[in-house]
């Protein structure tokens, strides 16, 4: 069956560094990765998509890659700060679905 | 600004009860969607419905069932709730057709069966 995992349920960085979450999938061909925040108590909130065929997408202090031969997503925060602390979800759709399945997002605290 | 809302951020009801959990969106959107949240399982699908009328049972439909009579308007039944129901439930929306669009969703309702 479809799996999708990130790599932890909970990640500390200190302050002003770049802080990786990963986003692992198996028995998947997504076309489309999506990135989320979501705030305790809130719905989700869409960062970044990226397609099958682009390895890299930027949005200021944000960037996702894309590597679908290990089935991997990687999303950097640059310059981390307090603010950026949330849960940070990956979701995968297929061409012709609307679907989209998610992780079970990784908890980011950023130390001051 | 694009919205979704829910009819209640916090609800309480007693197991057998009928509930009943309401989602508005203002953006005109031809698909929505329910889900619940619960730690360590991550976001599930319970339906969606792609049409007025129209719907399509999730990753998880035991137990519930839903409306659409307007397209900016979806419901979440629960016929008889029970215990394991006690969750969080989001609704979403988005576009049809156009499949980089992402999925607004709503604030939630923190739903507890008792």
């Amino acid at each position: 069956s479809q799996k999708i995992e990130q790599n932890s349920e909970a990640l500390n960085i200190q302050e002003g560094k770049t802080a990786t979450l990963t986003c692992n999938y198996t028995n998947y061909s997504p076309a489309y990765l999506q990135w989320y925040r979501q705030d305790p108590g809130r719905g989700p909130v869409f960062l970044l998509l990226i397609r099958e065929n682009e390895k890299e997408k930027r949005k200021e202090r944000l960037k996702v890659t894309f590597d679908t031969t290990l089935k991997q997503s990687l999303f950097h925060i640059t310059a981390s700060q307090p603010a950026d602390s949330a849960t940070y979800l990956c979701a995968l759709s297929n061409f012709g679905n609307e679907k989209l399945t998610f992780g079970t997002g990784t908890r980011l605290t950023i130390i001051p | 600004d694009v919205k979704v809302t829910q009819s209640s951020r916090y609800l309480v009801k007693r197991t057998g009860e009928k509930v009943f959990l309401e989602c508005v969106q203002d953006m005109d959107h031809e698909n929505m969607f329910w889900y619940r949240q619960d730690p360590g399982l991550g976001l599930r699908l319970i339906y969606f419905s792609y049409d007025v009328k129209m719907k399509e049972k999730g990753d998880i439909p035991e137990g519930y069932s839903v409306s659409r009579e307007k397209k900016e308007r979806f419901s979440l039944i629960l016929e008889s709730a029970s215990t394991n129901q006690t969750s969080m439930y989001l609704c979403a929306s988005r576009r049809t057709g156009m499949f980089t669009d992402t999925q607004y969703f709503g604030p939630g309702t923190r739903l507890t069966v008792l």
